[in-house]
């Protein structure tokens, strides 16, 4: 069974850093693309950035360009969001995902970032 | 950057009607990598449809994806009470994969 574990959310100050993590089991971690998926309180989805299964490729939402940055480490079945230059507009539970078909097959339960003074 | 629209804002229903929900794109999406999401309060998203017209793995048959280039629809041929719930398009043919603002299904 696929699960995928959030962790490292926290209340944090606006221009603090923070980094996500995101355990992964129940198949095959480095064969996967994974994403990170976030949502305001009350709001829709956004797309926040995929890393390729070996790191070579990374991709980020406009809104997070420059200041995030997503990695993995295989050998750990971990996935990280590192946040830096954090912004009130950055509160958001956020979520990770397992890409099947292209597109966000398995998702976590998330983890909560606070951003505020 | 695909914009993504969705309409209606809210759709209001009964168990056993028919739901259409739409998704406009502001340019074709590549290939029909559009995917469907269903959210319920205090879950995490659900795929539905991926690729406009595949079910995901388990999905009832009473879900159906549809269309093509910038219009793409969702429908439920049936509503069960457990179908009623937000659900959001997404496009992941080209970065940043974008999501719609959602559609609100509700019980009239």
């Amino acid at each position: 069974e696929v699960q995928l574990v959030e962790s490292g959310g926290v209340v944090v100050q606006p221009g603090g850093s923070l980094r996500l993590s995101c355990a992964a089991s129940g198949f095959t971690f480095d064969d996967y693309t994974m994403h990170w998926v976030r949502q305001a309180p009350g709001k829709g989805l956004e797309w926040v950035s995929l890393i390729s299964w070996e790191g070579g490729t990374r991709y980020y939402a406009d809104s997070v360009k420059g200041r995030f940055t997503i990695s993995r480490d295989n050998s750990k079945n971990s996935l990280y969001l590192q946040m830096n230059s954090l912004r009130t507009e950055d509160t958001a539970l956020y979520y990770c995902a397992k890409e099947v078909a292209g597109t966000l097959g398995y998702w976590g339960q998330g983890t909560l970032v606070t951003v505020s003074s | 950057e695909i914009v993504l629209t969705q309409s209606p804002g809210t759709l209001s229903l009964s168990p056993g009607e028919r739901a259409t929900l739409s998704c406009r794109a502001s340019q074709s999406v590549t290939s029909s990598f559009l995917a469907w999401f269903q959210q319920k309060p205090g879950q995490a998203p659900r795929l539905l449809i991926y690729g406009a017209s595949s079910r995901a793995t388990g999905l009832p048959d009473r879900f159906s994806g549809s269309g093509s280039g910038t219009d793409f629809t969702l429908t439920i041929s049936r509503l069960e009470p457990e179908d009623f719930a937000v659900y959001y398009c997404q496009q992941y043919g080209s970065s940043p994969h974008s999501f719609g603002q959602g559609t609100k299904l509700e019980i009239k």
